[in-house]
């Protein structure tokens, strides 16, 4: 199988534009999650989708959205970018048929806000 | 509130010696716990996870973990370390059922010097 895919690896931004990652998860998982990481916060829990649902939503400004599509392929938006949203952003799936089983995580995408 | 306290930013030692990374977890109930790894500009791989089964837990890469209760611990070892250890740990748990939302402690970077 393959793993969890995300894209793209690198991302320059300017302050105050948007910017859309993409996350594709392992065949058959229908969890997808999304995390953001920083030296200073650590990793912290940004959302879950299920099924195309959000089901949980981390304490993040309402900049952060995210959505699911029908083939369980997951988008994260960030709207007016700030300095401080340079992250490496991690997608992770899970199979929700093992319930609490391990979440299998991307390689990350490295946004550079500038 | 569920939270992971990992202890020492940075634990060092050498090649062939004892490993082991410190984890505390706070949680009213039993918690599913993991110890994911991070390598350079890479995404978290699991190591090993407790989901309530037995309490020495056995992971990848020779590295094991055991449950303690009274302690609400859950201490990464492995018996010798190899240079390719070299990484960062994180300890993680999921408290609510049938989530996959994991918290994270704030991670050890393993040094392994020759």
């Amino acid at each position: 199988k393959a793993g969890v895919t995300q894209t793209p690896r690198y991302l320059i931004k300017t302050r105050g534009q948007q910017v859309t990652l993409s996350c594709s998860p392992i065949s058959g998982h229908r969890s997808v999650s999304w995390y953001q990481q920083t030296p200073g916060q650590g990793l912290q829990f940004l959302f879950e989708y299920f099924s195309e649902t959000q089901r949980n939503k981390g304490n993040f400004p309402g900049r952060f959205s995210g959505r699911q599509f029908s083939n369980s392929r997951s988008e994260m938006n960030v709207s007016t970018l700030e300095l401080g949203d340079s992250a490496l952003y991690l997608c992770a799936s899970s199979d929700p048929d093992r319930m609490n089983t391990e979440a299998f995580f991307g390689q990350g995408t490295r946004l550079t806000v500038v | 509130a569920q939270s992971v306290t990992q202890l020492g930013s940075h634990v060092s030692v050498s090649e062939g010696a004892l490993v082991l990374l410190r984890c505390n977890y706070s949680s009213s109930v039993p918690p599913y716990l993991f110890w994911y790894v991070q390598y350079p500009n890479q995404g978290l791989q699991l190591l090993l996870k407790y989901t309530s089964a037995a309490t020495l837990v056995k992971g990848i890469n020779g590295f094991e973990a055991e449950f303690k209760k009274s302690e609400t611990s859950f201490h990464l070892t492995k018996p010798s370390a190899h240079m390719s250890d070299a990484a960062e740990y994180f300890c993680a748990v999921i408290l609510n059922s049938g989530y996959s939302t994991l918290t994270f402690g704030k991670g050890t970077m393993l040094l392994v010097s020759p």
